[in-house]
């Protein structure tokens, strides 16, 4: 297996310009996390699906993110509008549990810069 | 008083030393720990994962879990620039409402040759 898959690897962009980060997870994963990781804060989870249904999303910083996982092969977290205060690694990761406890498969990470 | 507690670092060590990896934490509820390992520029990775008090070993590494002190380690023996990464502890607890998650802040760790 490929592992977690995500694009772009590194994104630098704008202040107010959206932001599409994607991710593939790992075929049978049921559940599939995003995480936001600076030096400041470390590894926070923003949001976390199981069986493509939001379970948890209390770690979304405000409504200019949204995250969707239209199929089990794929997700996107969006940011709109995109701030300078975003830049921070977003990592996608997946997992065969369903209740957040078990091995996470985290992907390479998307660095997103925004200027 | 914060969740989990653990030393930022860096820590350098020569190639071959004993390295002593540590955090501590606060919430009672916590009933599994790891230790993730993170590459530069990578995403994280598990290493060790134990549900109980004690000690657990793979190879090199040794996971010590003290639930009565709310303390857990991860032990490197012959340390080799291999293992220069930052390492991560990770406690996880069940609710109600689902599982959650909790990553320490990492300690960078570096072994030189």
């Amino acid at each position: 297996d490929a592992g977690v898959i995500q694009s772009p690897r590194h994104e630098v962009t704008e202040m107010g310009q959206e932001v599409t980060l994607r991710c593939k997870p790992i075929s049978g994963h049921n559940s599939l996390f995003w995480y936001r990781q600076t030096m400041m804060r470390g590894l926070e989870l923003l949001i976390y699906f199981n069986n493509n249904v939001p379970i948890d999303d209390s770690g979304m910083p405000e409504d200019r993110f949204s995250a969707k996982m239209p199929n089990a092969s794929f997700s996107t977290l969006k940011i709109q509008p995109s701030e300078p205060r975003d830049s921070a690694v977003y990592f996608c990761a997946s997992s065969q549990k369903a209740d957040n406890t078990g091995e996470l498969f985290f992907g390479e990470g998307s660095r997103l810069t925004v200027l | 008083q914060k969740e989990v507690e653990q030393d930022p670092g860096p820590l350098s060590v020569p190639e071959g030393a004993i390295v002593s990896l540590n955090c501590t934490y606060s919430n009672s509820a916590f009933q599994y720990f790891m230790w993730y390992r993170q590459y530069s520029r990578k995403g994280p990775e598990l290493l060790m994962y134990t549900y109980s008090s004690g000690n657990k070993e793979d190879g090199r590494f040794t996971a010590q879990v003290d639930k009565s002190s709310k303390y857990i380690s991860l032990f490197i023996r012959d340390s080799q620039p291999i293992d220069t990464a930052t390492y991560l502890c990770t406690f996880g607890a069940i609710y109600t409402q689902g599982g959650k998650l909790i990553f320490g802040q990492g300690t960078e760790l570096s072994v030189k040759p």
